[in-house]
């Protein structure tokens, strides 16, 4: 069936450092895909998204490209804050034909503590 | 505007009670969706509503149940708590159904003890 896999947590980073967030997917058809953050004690925000292959998403300073080849959606930062600490989700959204919907597909989740 | 809204955003329940959560959905958005969020994991597709009916449905035992009102604000109840429904309930809002991009309000946080 669909799923979304992500590497494990937690990744520490210094401040300024280089983030990557490695995220595969598997799914039948054409999926979009989203990166999603979740801060302590708060629902998900949308942090990006890429809706066919070759789509590059971007938001505050976050990327991330649809790679149909290798199935992937690696979130990439080049200069981490302390601010950034939080976990971060790849989803996957899929066509439920039977229904008319759309629904999400989450992968577990991957903590990222950034230090001073 | 605001925003997806929830309530309320926390609760404790005993095992064998019943529960209901509330959502309100982003001015002009017609399609509502529950999932639910066990600590450290992914979180889960429940339902979906749009327009008062039930669109689809997530791998979830009859406990659960929800509707959507006239005014696309929407309601999760389950029933025979259970200690593993301790979760994270988030609502979901899109513009219309079929739509890829949901927007989540802050999750009701349910303890069961």
């Amino acid at each position: 069936g669909d799923s979304v896999t992500q590497m494990e947590g937690p990744v520490t980073l210094s401040e300024e450092a280089f983030l990557t967030i490695n995220c595969t997917y598997t799914a039948t058809g054409y999926p979009s895909l989203f990166w999603y953050v979740q801060y302590p004690g708060e629902g998900l925000q949308l942090l990006l998204k890429a809706t066919k292959a070759d789509d590059k998403g971007s938001n505050k300073g976050f990327e991330a490209t649809y790679r149909k080849e290798t199935t992937s959606f690696h979130l990439e930062k080049g200069s981490v804050q302390v601010s950034d600490s939080a976990v971060y989700f790849c989803a996957l959204s899929i066509s439920m034909f039977s229904g008319g919907y759309n629904k999400l597909i989450f992968g577990a989740g991957t903590r990222l503590a950034v230090h001073p | 505007d605001a925003g997806v809204t929830q309530s309320p955003t926390h609760l404790i329940k005993t095992r064998g009670q019943q529960v209901t959560l509330r959502c309100s959905p982003i001015s002009g958005h017609k399609s509502v969706s529950w999932y639910q969020q066990v600590l450290g994991q992914g979180p889960q597709f429940i339902f979906q509503y749009y327009e008062k009916e039930e669109r689809g449905r997530g791998n979830f035992p009859d406990r659960f149940s929800a509707r959507q009102f006239p005014n696309y604000s929407s309601e999760l109840n389950v029933n025979a708590l259970l200690l593993g429904d301790s979760a994270l309930y988030l609502c979901a809002s899109s513009i219309r159904q079929g739509t890829t991009e949901a927007f989540f309000g802050q999750g009701t946080r349910l303890t069961v003890v």
